[in-house]
């Protein structure tokens, strides 16, 4: 079980487009998800929270208008990177998590990632 | 602020050793801990999870040990093998409703 998939694995695209990316709780309610970013040879820097149906909240020096999180379902949450350039090249990660022991969440299960390349 | 750091940064060692990873925090008032596995390229492979009122974990070949007190854990690789080459990274959840942080992880080659 707490199976995440994440859609697509991998895109290129070009300067200026954007790019939705999709992470699905396949066999569980995720009542929080999270993306991450990671660079080459870096660990993984949060990005954002979010709530279903609630607003997401971003870590300090991600843009909100760059970066647009929905959580429209229990399963599903999209980032769409907008007017992409190639700076935003990077590995994309979602986590998602449940409500457990009176907490929201007590750990995380991880999507296998996406590659986004920028020309 | 939590902050995690893992050391070593790199290491190769050959094929059948025995090796510790290291990984610290800073804020004690932790939920739990928990061990990764990172292939190039691929997304996150969860390997040991300790809460915080356990000492340790251990699954197969290995086991992760924690010490909240001191803001310490450590993940024992026993036997190594060339199939253990990877990055490790060490992730905190903290007490409160906030999300994993993570170290920047330890690359590991096991040379056969």
């Amino acid at each position: 079980g707490a199976v995440v998939s994440q859609h697509p694995s991998w895109v290129i695209c070009k300067s200026g487009t954007s790019v939705k990316i999709e992470c699905r709780s396949l066999d569980f309610q995720a009542t929080t998800m999270f993306w991450y970013r990671q660079f080459p040879k870096q660990s993984l820097m949060l990005m954002a929270t979010s709530n279903e149906g609630s607003k997401a909240t971003y870590e300090q020096g991600v843009e909100k208008d760059k970066f647009l999180i929905n959580h429209a379902s229990l399963t599903l949450s999209t980032l769409t990177v907008t007017s992409a350039h190639p700076e935003d090249s990077s590995f994309y990660i979602c986590s998602a998590a449940r409500l457990a022991g009176g907490r929201s969440y007590n750990e995380q299960f991880f999507g296998p990632g996406t590659r986004l390349t920028v020309l | 602020k939590q902050e995690v750091t893992q050391i070593p940064a790199a290491l190769s060692v050959p094929e059948g050793e025995n090796l510790v990873l290291n990984c610290s925090f800073t804020d004690s008032a932790i939920y739990n801990l928990q061990w990764f596995r990172q292939d190039p390229g691929k997304g996150l492979t969860s390997l040991l999870l300790i809460q915080s009122s356990q000492r340790e974990q251990t699954s197969g070949r290995l086991n992760a040990s924690l010490d909240k007190s001191s803001g310490r854990s450590t993940l024992y690789i026993a036997a190594s093998q060339p199939g253990d080459s990877a990055t490790y990274l060490c992730a905190v959840l903290g007490s409160g409703n906030t999300p994993l942080v993570f170290g920047k992880g330890t690359r590991l080659s096991v040379i056969a």
